[in-house]
């Protein structure tokens, strides 16, 4: 069984502060990793993926991926209000021709003004 | 370029009624997916199609069925609804790398 585990949450910051998320999963064959944010109400957005190990940032965004400790992470640098989301990370692999993302659960994070 | 679109947006069924979600893409993936989203379960896949004319059962299938109809579209049909089917359903196609994209959902209730 492919699991994503993350902190539920809710997790608070202050507006300006650094947010960290964080996201272990339990198959070492997955491949590819992602960050999606997911407003109340709406449909799930895609804001991050990575691929291989190390940093990779976007923006305000950093994703960090670490394969030998089956961990990936997103910080949200200079968080804003707009940030107040619940963040899934998802990771994929492939089965022959089939490609699947299994989700985490999610984690709420709400940036205070 | 609208990406990926569903209907309907809500939706009221009495058990044991049926219904088909709808759902279409305009960017020409190969890869479509149906999943479901409970409160504290987050998503789950329902069903997925790897290409135009195979479909394959993700990790809740039961009660559900889909066709892709072609490269473009995939529904979901519920052919005798039930309260537990109550729940947010999202449509996804996915780019290559695995980089899938939602759309709107769709809000069912079973009552």
């Amino acid at each position: 069984q492919k699991e994503v585990e993350q902190n539920s949450g809710p997790l608070s910051v202050p507006e300006g502060a650094i947010a960290s998320l964080n996201c272990t999963y339990s198959d070492r064959g997955s491949q590819s990793f992602f960050w999606y944010r997911q407003y109340s109400g709406k449909s799930p957005e895609l804001i991050m993926f990575i691929y291989s190990n190390g940093d990779k940032e976007d923006g305000r965004f950093t994703a960090q991926l670490n394969k030998a400790s089956q961990y990936v992470s997103l910080l949200i640098r200079d968080s804003q209000p707009s940030d107040s989301a619940t963040y899934l990370c998802a990771v994929g692999m492939s089965g022959g021709s089939n490609y699947k993302l299994t989700f985490g659960k999610g984690t709420l994070l709400t940036v205070n003004p | 370029n609208a990406g990926v679109t569903q209907t309907p947006k809500f939706q009221v069924l009495k058990t044991g009624q049926s219904m088909t979600l709808q759902c279409a893409q305009d960017m020409n993936h190969n890869s479509m997916y149906w999943y479901r989203q409970d409160p504290g379960m987050g998503l789950r896949l329902i069903y997925y199609s790897a290409s135009e004319g195979t479909t394959d059962k993700g990790e809740v299938p039961n009660g559900y069925n889909v066709s892709r109809l072609n490269k473009r579209e995939f529904s979901l049909r519920l052919e005798s609804a039930a309260p537990s089917q109550t729940s947010v359903y999202f449509c996804a196609s996915m780019r290559e790398y695995y980089e899938q994209y939602f759309g709107p959902g769709t809000r069912l209730t079973v009552t």
